[in-house]
């Protein structure tokens, strides 16, 4: 089936650092979406974008819909301890309306 | 805060027994989902629904069955549990009409098969 490739993993960083996480396929994609989850809750969406080429921020947080459509970035500016989490990346491909595909996830851990 | 719930929240049960898991929305959204997250794999989509009576398997749909009788609530029920079937489950709903169906997780069901 169709699969979203993210990495990294995980990643361990020092407060105040700036992080990139990203997400390929060999799918294009219609809308790119990015969640965060943190432990014991459901995941909260942060980021979505709907056009190949958007570049979207939320606070601290920018998104890219890359222009090939088969990809996507998330960057974190200025880390805080808060940012702790797993961040997952979601895509919506066509002719499956409604249904998203997941990435594996990235966790982050911050260090004071 | 998408009004989503889920119940129970956690559930422990034993091999071979039916176990039903309730999702229930506040907000009448035509879509809504049922995922499993397990460590590795992300969150994996069990069965979505797109209208009351109206449901379809995803990608993890082996020994699971859904039921929508009313736009509110999506019930998921492993009809004889496994111990593979351990996980954590997550609904989802999405508005239908939007560019992107962005979905809303509720706070998940942590289940456990002995």
């Amino acid at each position: 089936g169709q699969q979203l490739n993210q990495s990294p993993q995980s990643m361990f960083i020092q407060e105040g650092e700036d992080v990139s996480m990203n997400c390929t396929s060999s799918s294009i994609f219609n809308t790119w979406l990015w969640y965060k989850q943190d432990p014991g809750e459901g995941p909260v969406l942060l980021i979505a974008l709907y056009k190949a080429g958007e570049l979207t921020s939320n606070g601290r947080l920018t998104a890219q819909f890359g222009i090939t459509r088969k990809d996507s970035f998330l960057n974190i500016s200025a880390s805080i301890p808060s940012d702790v989490g797993i961040y997952f990346c979601a895509g919506q491909t066509p002719g499956n309306t409604g249904k998203l595909i997941f990435g594996q996830g990235t966790t982050l851990q911050v260090k004071p | 805060d998408a009004g989503i719930t889920q119940s129970p929240r956690h559930k422990v049960t034993e091999t071979g027994t039916p176990v039903t898991l309730r999702c229930h929305q506040t907000e009448n959204h035509r879509y809504m989902y049922w995922y499993r997250q397990d460590p590795g794999h992300g969150l994996r989509l069990i069965h979505y629904s797109y209208g009351v009576k109206d449901t379809d398997k995803g990608e993890v749909s082996d020994g699971y069955s859904v039921s929508r009788s009313k736009t509110e609530d999506f019930l998921l029920t492993l009809e004889s549990a496994t111990s593979s079937q351990t996980s954590v489950y997550f609904c989802a709903i999405s508005r239908a009409g939007g560019p992107g169906y962005e979905q809303f997780f509720g706070p998940g069901t942590r289940l456990t098969v002995l």
